[in-house]
């Protein structure tokens, strides 16, 4: 049983325009709710991460929204650009076990 | 700083064969990680370590054994492989704290035939 549900599961967007990935999460113990952004062929590499005593939080053109009663964050990409193209996974966080989404696939057509 | 590198990149092993990764980080991290990443089920923890001569199991563990005798590397085992353990995996290493990031190695490709 996957603890974190992400989706959609791919996703194609045009240059410029906004990218939406969420994901659910059923343990409360979380307390730690990182994105990652993985390219081809590479370990993924953090993107933004947020806590849950916070509701938002933006970095350049990444922000992720939270919604601790709702159980759901979000990651949205503004102004995408083709170089966003990856795939990206929500992850959440209880002392050292993290469990992470099933990815979602960007793509940024140009 | 190479960061984290994990040896080998990639291999191929036979049901049965035994084989150990081995991941090296110079960040002088106190955590480190074992993952594999099968496609549709994101990243999965394996085992991990908070330290020098210390491991704990993960999500999953099964057919899998580690060892951290020196603080930069952790080993991953395979004592006996089965074709379900054909996946990508991935070391991380992490310092120690609650928001501590966690630093991806490249990964090694492993089929078991």
């Amino acid at each position: 049983q996957q603890q974190v549900k992400q989706s959609p599961q791919s996703l194609i967007v045009q240059k410029g325009g906004i990218s939406i990935i969420n994901c659910a999460y059923e343990n409360t113990a979380f307390d730690y709710f990182p994105w990652y952004q993985q390219f081809p062929g590479k370990g993924p590499a953090l993107l933004i991460a947020i806590r849950p005593d916070v509701s938002e939080k933006k970095e350049g053109r990444f922000t992720i929204s939270f919604n601790k009663s709702a159980k759901q964050f979000s990651l949205h990409i503004m102004d995408s650009q083709p170089g966003d193209s990856a795939t990206y996974f929500c992850a959440a966080r209880f002392n050292n076990d993290m469990r992470f989404g099933a990815g979602t696939r960007l793509t940024v057509k140009p | 700083n190479a960061g984290v590198t994990q040896t080998p990149k990639f291999r191929v092993l036979k049901t049965g064969q035994s084989m150990t990764l081995l991941c090296a980080q110079d960040m002088n991290h106190e955590y480190m990680y074992w993952y594999r990443q099968d496609p549709g089920m994101g990243l999965r923890l394996i085992h991990y370590s908070v330290g020098e001569g210390t491991t704990a199991k993960g999500e999953v563990p099964d057919g899998y054994n580690v060892s951290r005798l020196k603080k930069q590397n952790f080993l991953l085992g395979l004592e006996s492989a089965a074709p379900s353990q054909t996946s990508v995996y991935f070391c991380a290493s992490s310092p120690r704290g609650r928001s501590g990031e966690q630093f991806f190695g490249p990964g090694t490709r492993l089929t078991v035939l």
